[in-house]
């Protein structure tokens, strides 16, 4: 158990709609990393947030949005969904702002039919 | 964009014999990791290399990293069934505060 919480696990939604991926990260840890990965490829950065702050951004679609709260916790929102976004979202933590060793949770499987 | 690229893309090998994968990536990097990944799961941090370090060991995993030709190898020793899955070479940038992952190399280890 990476102690990274990412809900949900599992979500099927159709074309055009938006949905809201969680993670709660590792406790204490003030980074937030997420990360996409499409069937069998290699994982894409999307956006880190360290402390609330954006930190660095990725291949992030402008459709895509994510946000750090004051608890550390943090949001993917997916909006207009398109089949292409079907994926796994992973979430990584880490204890600081400089890139150390990653914390992952199990990911939220994305199903857009 | 990804970073470091894995090589091979698969690998299958028999139980007990070594296998290795090979990163390549591109720009100037703080450190290197590797991570196992079985199929479905979340990413499992293996081994930590900084840029500064040539070699490091942990069990049965040896990690070399050449900064003058941008690569590192990852070394698996006496290989076991369960090694089976996917491995990945992540870069800390020096410019760039995220964390970039390779496509990485499924590995197969039959019994």
């Amino acid at each position: 158990d990476s102690g990274v919480t990412q809900t949900p696990k599992h979500l099927i939604t159709a074309t055009g709609q938006r949905v809201t991926l969680r993670c709660s990260p590792r406790s204490g840890d003030l980074s937030v990393y997420w990360y996409q990965q499409s069937l069998d490829q290699g994982l894409q950065f999307l956006i880190q947030y360290y402390n609330g702050e954006e930190r660095a951004k990725g291949n992030i679609l402008e459709r895509f949005s994510a946000q750090q709260f004051p608890d550390l916790h943090s949001e993917l929102n997916l909006s207009s969904l398109e089949l292409g976004d079907s994926a796994l979202y992973f979430c990584a933590s880490s204890s600081s702002g400089a890139t150390g060793e990653l914390f992952f949770g199990e990911g939220s499987r994305l199903t857009v039919l | 964009s990804q970073q470091g690229e894995e090589d091979p893309q698969a690998l299958s090998i028999q139980e007990g014999e070594n296998a290795t994968m090979n990163c390549s990536y591109k720009t100037s990097i703080n450190n290197l990791q590797w991570y196992r990944q079985n199929s479905g799961r979340g990413l499992v941090h293996l081994i930590l290399i900084r840029s500064n370090e040539r070699e490091k060991h942990s069990g049965r995993l040896r990690v070399t990293l050449d900064t003058s030709k941008k690569s590192s190898s990852l070394l698996i020793t006496a290989s076991r069934a369960a090694d089976t899955a996917s491995y990945f070479c992540a870069t800390d940038e020096t410019n760039n505060n995220d964390m970039r992952f390779g496509a990485g190399t499924r590995l197969t280890v039959k019994p």
